[in-house]
């Protein structure tokens, strides 16, 4: 299996601030990854797939980036919405995902 | 509007099975790849099982491999999840995904059924 190693655990920040985000696969995943938003109490929304490809309807502010086996989620001026719980995911080979990213605010 | 509806979770002794259902609504079923994923109480996600539009083929990680069974009624436009020999560890949130963009890029969601393996 592809681990994904995601990093931070947990992060507080600032409204207007920019956050990023990191993720490492164990292995080259040629840009097959995508990340996901998950609010409180909610299911998991898709926000980027092929590593920096922005999924419909998903905010210009949230942007993807990497290859190889490193990946970045950017998130520009942070929104009080942008509270969320955010996970990577690899679909080079069956499906793994990052432990996950707590994002708060400061 | 897309919509996934998930029914059948509860509370099951280990050992024994549990079926879930996703009515899938607001797009063509039978085109989709369909999934499920799962989320342990306060962890991260776990992909489950997957299978194509036809229903043909199926893939499972091993964790659930020859216990969980994924099919689909294209007729019904719903998604099945048998499962058998269900052990404490199985306890999770069951989605049900939608596969649009690629085969295992999950881009909608249902809301989830809650499954508790527990004697």
């Amino acid at each position: 299996d592809i681990q994904m190693t995601q990093s931070p655990a947990s992060l507080s920040a600032s409204l207007g601030e920019t956050v990023t985000i990191e993720c490492r696969a164990s292995e080259d995943i040629y840009s097959n990854l995508a990340w996901y938003q998950q609010k409180p109490g909610n299911s998991p929304q898709l926000l980027i797939y092929d590593a920096n490809s922005l999924a419909d309807g998903v905010p210009s502010r949230f942007s993807g980036s990497g290859s190889g086996t490193q990946y970045s989620l950017k998130i520009n001026s942070l929104q009080s919405e942008d509270v969320a719980s955010y996970f990577c995911q690899q679909y080079n080979n069956y499906p793994t995902f990052g432990a996950g990213t707590k994002l708060e605010l400061k | 509007e897309v919509q996934l509806v998930e029914s059948g979770g509860g509370l099951v002794q280990p050992g024994r099975s549990l079926k879930l259902s996703c009515a899938a609504s607001g797009f063509t079923f039978s085109n989709y790849y369909m999934a499920w994923v799962r989320q342990a109480p306060k962890k991260g996600l776990e992909w489950v099982a997957t299978i194509s539009t036809s229903g043909s083929r199926t893939y499972y990680p091993d964790s659930v491999k020859g216990r969980f069974t994924i099919s689909r009624d294209n007729a019904k436009s719903s998604l099945y999840l048998q499962m058998n020999s269900l052990k404490s560890e199985d306890t999770a949130t069951y989605y049900c995904a939608r596969a649009g963009i690629r085969a295992y890029v999950m881009d909608a969601w249902g809301q989830g059924a809650s499954v508790t393996v527990s004697s």
